[in-house]
């Protein structure tokens, strides 16, 4: 079964410049939600989308976005990248209905961005 | 807003020895999860815990859930080098579709 794929696995990007992460789920799995883990901030929500809506967002800025593909691949968009926005990356994947007593998150490997 | 709270930060410990990591949040949760990250790595899902007085077990590593205290343990037993890593616990709140961590253990364990 194969896991969460992130892609790419590292970036270098210059400052104002956009870039664009991609996470394809577990294979039935319908939710991804993307987190930031920085040394300072330890691991931040940014989004959450199931069946291509988003359904919760966290305290991030504008220049965050995302959205879901109908096969549940998610992209996550971060437009003028400022020296902060550094920092690794992860996509998480679940089933999506709660209620499931197998519910839980899975984690890709992430994708390590460095703004220069 | 759920604050999750870790002690200690830090733990350096000898091999062969046993130890506690503790998990505190501030809001009514019924399921608490704990992970493992090796440097550079992404997150190993290492227990989720349902209810309250959940208990599990796996080799070394044993968490535990009191949701009345909001309070979760990581105990490491006769601890062993590759248990090196840091451990982050996070909760789940209904409704909200997110983690919030716990600002992560990092643990040392020296021969």
């Amino acid at each position: 079964k194969a896991g969460v794929t992130q892609t790419p696995r590292y970036l270098i990007k210059t400052r104002g410049q956009q870039v664009t992460l991609s996470c394809s789920p577990i294979s039935g799995h319908r939710s991804v939600s993307w987190y930031q883990q920085t040394p300072g901030q330890g691991l931040q929500f940014l989004f959450e989308y199931f069946s291509e809506t988003q359904r919760n967002k966290g305290n991030f800025p504008g220049r965050f976005s995302g959205r879901q593909f109908s096969n549940s691949r998610s992209e996550m968009n971060v437009s003028t990248l400022e020296l902060g926005d550094s920092a690794l990356y992860l996509c998480a994947s679940s089933l999506g209905p709660r209620g499931l007593a197998n519910y839980g998150y899975t984690f890709g490997s992430g994708t390590r961005l460095t703004v220069v | 807003e759920l604050k999750v709270e870790q002690n200690p930060l830090f733990l350096s410990m000898q091999e062969g020895k046993n130890y506690t990591i503790y998990c505190n949040y501030s809001t009514t949760s019924d399921r608490l999860y704990w992970y493992r990250q090796d440097p550079g790595k992404s997150l190993e899902s290492l227990f989720v815990l349902l209810s309250n007085g959940a208990v599990k077990q796996e080799g070394r590593l044993m968490a535990s859930l009191d949701t009345k205290a909001r309070l979760s343990t990581l105990h490491i037993t006769a601890a062993v080098h590759d248990l090196s890593a840091t451990y982050f616990c996070a909760v789940d709140i209904w409704g909200a579709q997110k983690l919030v961590f716990g600002q992560g253990t990092r643990l040392t364990i020296n021969p």
